[in-house]
């Protein structure tokens, strides 16, 4: 049974630089990509963007190039950093695989969520 | 591609039949994904290529539509499908999300 853990730091202040990794148990990262999403306070939900073992990424252009996805395969980790952040960065954000395999394209797995502070 | 999800809320009691929809911007195939959210909780996989039940989810969540205009439809509501719905597109890149309808008891 997949299980993504992630861990980082939850309280920032005006641009600081956002940063978390998230560990994937019980499979590989190959095959797959693995993507970063959040939450606002208000419920919504964005996507971030998403990396695979080989360290191809895709991002979101909302970001504006703020946002840097990378990946550990020795530790089969993978990481987010957004920088310059401000208060409407405030957000739960939460890891997740994305497969797209056999013509199934979903995020099947998602690690516990973190919630990230900014304080405007 | 922008998805509109309608109704953003709505209350209803055990045994009845709901219907949420979402709208897209623009043609996604079947490339729509339904998750289901609980307070506290990630989201969780209901339903894929927008007909398909996860493995493990009861049979009455369904989901149709293809193109631009899709439907979860819950056909007996349980008192464990209290929670948020969301759809999801994964057609064109950035992956996007419908604002999401909560479904509340009556």
């Amino acid at each position: 049974q997949v299980q993504l853990q992630q861990w980082g730091t939850g309280l920032l202040k005006p641009s600081e630089t956002l940063s978390l990794t998230c560990a994937v148990y019980g499979g590989s990262l190959s095959t797959y990509y693995w993507s970063w999403i959040r939450q606002f306070p208000g419920k919504g939900l964005e996507w971030i963007g998403e990396i695979n073992q080989g360290g191809n990424t895709n991002y979101n252009p909302s970001l504006k190039g703020r946002v840097t996805i990378s990946v550990d395969a020795s530790k089969n980790q993978f990481s987010l950093k957004l920088i310059s952040v401000t208060a409407a960065d405030t957000a739960v954000y939460y890891c997740a695989r994305y497969t797209w395999l056999s013509a199934i394209f979903m995020h099947d797995y998602w690690g516990q969520g973190t919630l990230v502070t900014v304080p405007s | 591609t922008q998805l509109t999800q309608s109704p953003s809320s709505l209350s209803a009691s055990v045994g009845d039949r709901v219907t949420i929809t979402c709208r897209a911007s623009q043609a996604i195939n079947s490339y729509l994904v339904w998750y289901q959210q609980k307070p506290g909780k990630a989201p969780k996989v209901l339903m894929h290529s927008a007909s398909t039940l996860q493995s493990g989810v009861p049979s009455r969540f369904s989901g149709s539509g293809s193109g631009t205009d899709f439907t979860l439809t819950i056909s007996s509501l349980q008192p464990e499908d209290y929670a948020t719905y969301f759809c999801q597109q994964l057609n064109t890149y950035p992956v996007t999300f419908g604002g999401g309808t909560k479904v509340e008891i009556k």
